[in-house]
């Protein structure tokens, strides 16, 4: 079964540029997050789709960032303009149906951008 | 809001040394807690869980015990091998929150020969 898929696995772009991280979750798996870490800070949630819905996204620093999953399977992560603070690395996070039990949370490799 | 707090390192050890990395959290209700480790060049694994008191995760020889008395899951091994070098992380979820995952700041593990 193939894991958690990010692309691309570095970026790097000018300040002011757009760029648009993908994520495919494990096949199956109804909840996907984002993450991002932050230059030496700690891995902090961005936000959370239960299928195509986003669930929450309380994490999203600002309107710069736009998620989208599309038909609930894949999803983007939108970063326009941006700015030299949004250097980091991103991670995707796949898990099966939450119900009353807590799901292990299945991470991909993360993507590594850099703002310049 | 909850938050997880894990010792700074980088911590340097000898092969076959024993290793704890300390790890405590705040939450607003009974949280799951976990251990996620990361390799050179390679994504967040998840290393071990515990998701109630006194209930202990276990892996790789690895050990974590859910103390909510201490409000801690500090992880310990008894021998590291080169192999455990890596950045581990603390972190902790609440299903009323969606199980997002609240990270502790990591801690690096560096075991030489």
């Amino acid at each position: 079964e193939a894991g958690v898929t990010q692309f691309p696995s570095h970026s790097v772009i000018e300040k002011g540029q757009t760029v648009t991280l993908r994520c495919d979750p494990i096949s199956g798996h109804d909840n996907l997050y984002w993450y991002r870490r932050v230059m030496g800070k700690e891995i902090k949630f961005l936000l959370h789709f239960v299928k195509e819905s986003k669930q929450d996204e309380s994490g999203m620093p600002n309107n710069r960032f736009l998620a989208e999953r599309t038909g609930g399977t894949y999803s983007t992560l939108k970063v326009q303009p941006a700015e030299l603070e949004d250097s980091g690395v991103y991670f995707c996070a796949s898990s099966q149906d939450i119900g009353s039990a807590q799901k292990t949370q299945y991470f991909g490799p993360g993507t590594r951008l850099l703002v310049l | 809001g909850d938050s997880v707090t894990q010792m700074e390192g980088p911590v340097t050890l000898s092969e076959e040394a024993f290793l704890t990395i300390n790890c405590t959290y705040t939450a607003t209700g009974y949280p799951s807690l976990f251990w996620y480790v990361q390799y050179p060049g390679e994504g967040l694994q998840l290393l071990l869980k515990a998701t109630k008191a006194d209930d202990k995760g276990s892996n790789k020889g690895f050990e974590a015990t859910y103390r909510k008395e201490t409000t801690s899951f500090h992880l310990e091994k008894g021998s590291v091998q080169v192999s455990d070098s890596a950045v581990y992380f603390c972190a902790l979820s609440e299903l009323a929150a969606g199980n997002k995952l609240t990270f502790g700041g990591g801690t690096r593990v560096l075991v030489k020969p």
